[in-house]
């Protein structure tokens, strides 16, 4: 089936360091949305991107929609211990339903 | 978890038997999504529902797996004679046509 390429696939960073991590396809997308997941829970939803070339931030949390519609990267600055956890990058099909393709996830570990 | 609510938690099952997994939306949504999660895996689309009609269910597998979502009351995704490969964590979502917002799922394990 459909996936979305997510990297990296993992990051061990110090804390304050500035993360960035992305998810390519080689199909159309008309929504992006990014979540966090932390052990045993649900994924959170931290940033949602509807048109191309958008930009958008929360909080250290920058994220942009490509202009191909094929990708979107997420930008973490200045991070600290509780930003641990996978982030999961998803989109929604072009001409599909509203069901979520997830990418693979990046798993992020903060040292202090 | 974003007010979407979903039990058990934990479901233990031995091979043969069903589980039934259910899911309340949060307050005002009406689109209610199902996905499964395998270990260091990202989370599959199962199935789409909205009041009472199934929208897509392009990744339920044919056999054993069925879902639904009355006028009253929660989603229910059932799995049938279950098997060692069903274990996995259920994850709900709903939204009311943008933002989709996750339960905290249910981890299923079948002994």
């Amino acid at each position: 089936g459909q996936q979305l390429n997510q990297s990296p696939q993992s990051m061990f960073i110090q804390e304050g360091e500035d993360v960035s991590m992305n998810c390519t396809s080689s199909s159309i997308f008309n929504t992006w949305l990014w979540y966090k997941q932390d052990p045993g829970e649900g994924p959170v939803l931290l940033i949602a991107l509807y048109k191309a070339g958008e930009l958008t931030s929360n909080g250290r949390l920058t994220a942009q929609f490509g202009i191909t519609r094929k990708d979107s990267f997420l930008n973490i600055s200045a991070s600290i211990p509780s930003d641990v956890g996978i982030y999961f990058c998803a989109g929604q099909l072009i001409g599909d339903t509203d069901k979520l393709i997830f990418g693979t996830g990046t798993r992020l570990q903060v040292f202090p | 978890n974003a007010g979407v609510m979903q039990n058990p938690r934990h479901l233990v099952r031995r091979r043969g038997q069903e589980a039934r997994l259910r899911c309340s939306p949060m307050k005002g949504h009406s689109h209610v999504y199902w996905y499964r999660q395998l270990p260091e895996e990202g989370l599959k689309f199962m199935v789409y529902l909205q009041k009472e009609n199934i929208i897509d269910e392009s990744g339920m597998p044919k056999e054993r797996f069925s879902a639904e979502f009355p006028k009253e009351g929660p989603s229910i995704l059932r799995i049938q004679q279950v098997v060692r490969g069903d274990s996995a964590a259920y994850f709900c979502a709903s939204s009311q046509g943008l933002s989709q917002h996750f339960g905290d799922g249910t981890r299923l394990s079948i002994l």
